[in-house]
């Protein structure tokens, strides 16, 4: 069985500054990870996959994650906020056996 | 660009009605999901299919059923519409290669149902 945990509900940031948004996984297969963002009124849209490549797997819009094994992590990042980065932000995990998991979500404030 | 589109945006309809959310992709996908999003559960899945005519519970299929009669068509029935599911919708698809679980999904903008 699978499961994801974000590991916060809501992260307020300031423009220009970093930003972090936490997901721990729980995974007896070897896991794929991804990290979703949906803008208000919107569907998901992806912004990066692991698929056990490189640990460090970079996605649009200046977002990057690293899959670290050891700490069951898959952290999402972005060295500079945008305001057009508040949004909700989704971390999934899946595996071979066909099942999928969503976290509950992040909300991200960015403010000016 | 893969497209999913999803027939209504908002839909008002009253408890014991049947309905029908219809999803259409145009890339010709193999898999296609229907999830319910609701604030602070994330999305859970209602029910996905992996080919024409085949479809396979997800966690909360109670409810609801779905129709796969064309590769680029997914449609989800609520036999009697009750309030408890008042929900977003949100429609899905993917490439079956790798398994299921391994590619990326490209979701519909979703459909608010309020059922009153």
């Amino acid at each position: 069985a699978q499961s994801v945990t974000q590991l916060d509900s809501h992260v307020s940031v300031s423009e220009g500054t970093p930003v972090l948004l936490r997901c721990n996984y729980s995974s007896s297969y070897s896991p794929s990870l991804f990290w979703y963002v949906q803008h208000p009124n919107k569907g998901l849209q992806l912004l990066l996959k692991y698929t056990s490549a490189a640990t460090l797997v970079k996605g649009i819009n200046g977002f990057e994650a690293e899959f670290k094994k050891s700490e069951t992590s898959f952290h999402l990042t972005k060295p500079s906020a945008h305001m057009s980065d508040a949004a909700e932000y989704f971390c999934v995990v899946s595996g071979n056996n066909n099942d999928m998991r969503f976290g509950a979500g992040t909300r991200l404030t960015v403010k000016p | 660009d893969v497209k999913v589109t999803q027939s209504s945006r908002y839909l008002v309809k009253r408890t014991g009605e049947k309905v029908f959310l219809e999803c259409v992709q145009d890339m010709d996908h193999e898999n296609m999901f229907w999830y319910r999003q609701d604030p602070g559960l994330g999305l859970r899945l209602i029910y996905f299919s992996y080919d024409v005519k085949m479809k396979e519970k997800g966690d909360i299929p109670e409810g609801y059923s779905v129709s796969r009669e064309k590769k680029e068509r997914f449609s989800l029935i609520l036999e009697s519409a009750s309030t408890n599911q008042t929900s977003m919708y949100l429609c899905a698809s993917s490439l079956l290669m790798g398994g299921l679980g391994n590619q990326p999904q490209h979701f519909g903008d979703g459909t608010r149902l309020s059922i009153l």
